[in-house]
């Protein structure tokens, strides 16, 4: 099976910073990796796929590094409308092992 | 534009069997580029995907949930049903349906569906 471990579990930052979240993967994945957004009530947003790949019509502030076992989702500068709940996933072979989520709250 | 809409019961007893339908609109399950799935998310924890499944039929589990759940698909009705069997109240919530392009990930999800394991 594989493991994904996401970090940190909660940031906390202000309007206008840029943050990484991080996700490991406990083997190679290659680049099968999606990051998702969530916010309260709502199904999660694909917003990454293939690692590095926006989906369409997702921001390009937003964006995914990595490949093998460690990849990064960065936000180059936060807005208001990205407070929310971040996962990672990977989908290799079929499988779709989640990250436990980084919840990113204004400070 | 591609839809998906879980339906089923709300409540469950424990010990029994949850049963849960996907019904996909707007375009075709029978599709070789993309494969089926159904994701949970207990109340105020995080996402835990359950199993897929290729119209061929051909099937992939969490190892964790795997002696207990069946997942089928219906080609003829667009459709993709999830069982869970003998659950308990740690089955409690809300099941997403989604779809898995083999490319791009889980692109396209259902609203969502809650279902409570309760006597």
């Amino acid at each position: 099976d594989i493991q994904m471990t996401q970090s940190p579990s909660t940031l906390s930052a202000s309007v206008g910073d840029r943050v990484t979240i991080t996700c490991r993967a406990s083997q190679s994945i290659s680049s099968w990796l999606a990051w998702f957004q969530q916010k309260p009530g709502k199904a999660p947003k694909l917003l990454i796929y293939k690692g590095s790949t926006l989906e369409s019509g997702v921001p390009s502030r937003f964006s995914g590094s990595g490949s093998g076992t460690e990849f990064t989702l960065t936000i180059s500068s936060l807005q208001p409308d990205d407070f929310a709940t971040y996962y990672c996933q990977e989908y290799k072979s079929y499988s779709g092992t989640f990250g436990q989520g980084t919840k990113l709250e204004i400070k | 534009q591609l839809q998906l809409l879980e339906s089923g019961p709300g409540l469950v007893k424990p010990s029994e069997t949850l049963s849960l339908t996907c019904t996909v609109s707007g375009g075709s399950i029978s599709s070789s580029s993309y494969y089926w799935g159904w994701i949970r998310q207990p109340p105020g924890k995080g996402l835990e995907w359950i199993a897929s499944i290729y119209y061929t039929g051909s099937t992939y589990f969490n190892p964790s949930l795997k002696s207990r759940v069946t997942i089928s698909v219906d080609t003829s009705k667009n459709q993709f049903s999830l069982k869970l069997s003998s659950v308990t109240a740690a089955d409690t919530a809300v099941y997403y349906c989604a779809r898995t392009g083999e490319l791009y990930g889980m692109d396209v999800w259902g609203q969502g569906t809650t279902v409570t394991v309760s006597s």
